[in-house]
């Protein structure tokens, strides 16, 4: 069975820190990866998405990807309270639908 | 407009009723899935669609029926409501392609009881 994991949190962190996300698949096949955030009660929306090993950089945030490790991460600098929401993992493998991870919950305090 | 849309937002049945969750785009992609969300458990999939002709079982299908009526178009049912079915359903659409993305529905909150 193909998965993602993830810690689910909470992560707190306070104003201005850097907040570090992690994520693991198991299908070495997998392509594309990608990071959302949802907040309570709405829907998923994407903010980042790497299909090549290294790190990929926007704004606040820098998605790695490992493949080797199959490993996946998301940091966010200078986080904001506005950032507190849950983080889910997605990863697409070959031929079907993306896997979600169960998400992780990030907390900024003020 | 929204680009997914999705009806009803709120849905409160009985046990054993029959209901439909639809959902619509105008993105013009062709593949689309649904989703639901339950507290602690994150997405999980449903039914998933390809392209019109195609459709594919995901991790929790049992009790869940799906017709795609059109390129737009992608409906899930419950045959038979039962109360373990209450949950937040997403329906997404995506296009084919290493950068493939998948937008999402505002969600039907879904009660039986």
């Amino acid at each position: 069975q193909k998965e993602v994991e993830q810690n689910s949190g909470p992560l707190s962190v306070p104003e201005g820190a850097i907040a570090s996300l992690n994520c693991t698949y198991s299908d070495r096949g997998s392509q594309s990866f990608f990071w959302y955030r949802q907040y309570s009660g709405k829907s998923p929306e994407l903010i980042m998405f790497i299909y090549s090993n290294g790190d990929k950089e926007d704004g606040r945030f820098t998605a790695q990807l490992n493949k080797a490790s199959q490993y996946v991460s998301l940091l966010i600098r200078d986080s904001q309270p506005s950032d507190s929401a849950t983080y889910l993992c997605a990863v697409s493998p070959a031929g079907t639908a993306l896997i979600f991870g169960k998400g992780t919950t990030l907390s900024v305090s003020s | 407009d929204a680009d997914v849309t999705q009806t009803p937002r709120n849905r409160i049945t009985k046990t054993g009723k029959r209901i439909m969750l639809e959902c619509s785009q105008t993105k013009g992609h062709d593949r689309m899935y649904w989703y639901r969300q339950d507290p602690g458990l994150g997405l999980r999939l449903i039914y998933y669609s390809f392209d019109v002709k195609d459709i594919n079982k995901g991790e929790i299908s049992d009790g869940y029926s799906v017709s795609r009526q059109a390129q737009a178009k992608f409906s899930l049912s419950l045959e038979s409501a039962i109360p373990n079915q209450t949950a937040l359903y997403f329906c997404a659409t995506s296009d084919p392609g290493p950068r493939e993305t998948q937008y999402f529905g505002p969600g039907t909150r879904l009660l039986v009881l």
